[in-house]
């Protein structure tokens, strides 16, 4: 149980152009997804907390307009990265807020997206 | 500022052997502390947790150790076996207000761990 998807798995495509990635949590429901960004050998760092049916929340440093994200419905966020240049080229992983483990809330990962801008 | 200090980065160690990760943190307000293990190419996976209240968890061959007081915790790998190797993460959860009076954790991860064992 507890399993998040994201599609797609890897994309490449050229720079100024708008790319979609989806997650979506498979046997729950979601109602607070996380977007992190990861650099080769990096750890992650968390771009924004989405809410269904509310705006993102960004962190500091993060472009809201670049980074659109929304949460349609409960198992379903959606990252758009606007006019894509190669330094936006990264390993992108959601996550989503699921079934508590031990009482306390957890986070289950997606496999992660892979973004090449040429 | 890196909220959680994690060491060593990278590690390399014996088939049947003990894989040990340690991990630091600051605030007291963290009341949650996952590991996770990454993959190349995929996301992370819930490998093992701990609250404060607890000073010792075991689930099969892994174990974290927490010390409160020092505000350290480690993870330790025992029989380390080849499909081990992996990235190992750990993290820190701290509750944050997010209207309405509801709160969630929010997680600061670790820098990481590249754990080789060796056959």
């Amino acid at each position: 149980g507890a399993v998040v998807s994201q599609h797609p798995s890897w994309v490449i495509c050229k720079s100024g152009t708008s790319v979609k990635i989806e997650c979506r949590s498979l046997d729950f429901q979601a109602t607070t997804m996380f977007w992190y960004r990861q650099f080769p050998k990096q750890s992650l760092m968390l771009m924004a907390t989405s809410n269904e049916g509310s705006k993102a929340t960004y962190e500091q440093g993060v472009e809201k307009d670049k980074f659109l994200i929304n949460h349609a419905s409960l198992t379903l966020s959606t990252l758009t990265v606007t006019s894509a240049h190669p330094e936006d080229s990264s390993f992108y992983i959601c996550s989503a807020r699921g079934p508590s483990a031990g009482g306390v809330d957890t986070q289950y990962f997606g496999p992660g997206t892979r973004l090449t801008v040429l | 500022q890196q909220q959680v200090k994690q060491s060593p980065q990278s590690l390399i160690v014996q088939k049947g052997g003990i894989s040990i990760i340690n991990c630091a943190y600051e605030n007291t307000a963290f009341d949650y502390f996952p590991w996770y293990q990454q993959f190349p190419g995929k996301g992370p996976a819930l490998l093992i947790a701990i609250r404060p209240d607890v000073s010792e968890k075991k689930e099969g061959r892994f174990t974290i150790s927490f010390n409160k007081s020092a505000k350290q915790f480690s993870l330790h790998i025992m029989d380390s076996q080849p499909g081990d190797s992996a990235t190992y993460f750990c993290a820190a959860s701290i509750r944050v207000r997010v209207g309405r009076g509801s709160t969630l954790g929010r997680l600061y991860f670790g820098r990481g761990t590249q754990l080789t064992v060796w056959p």
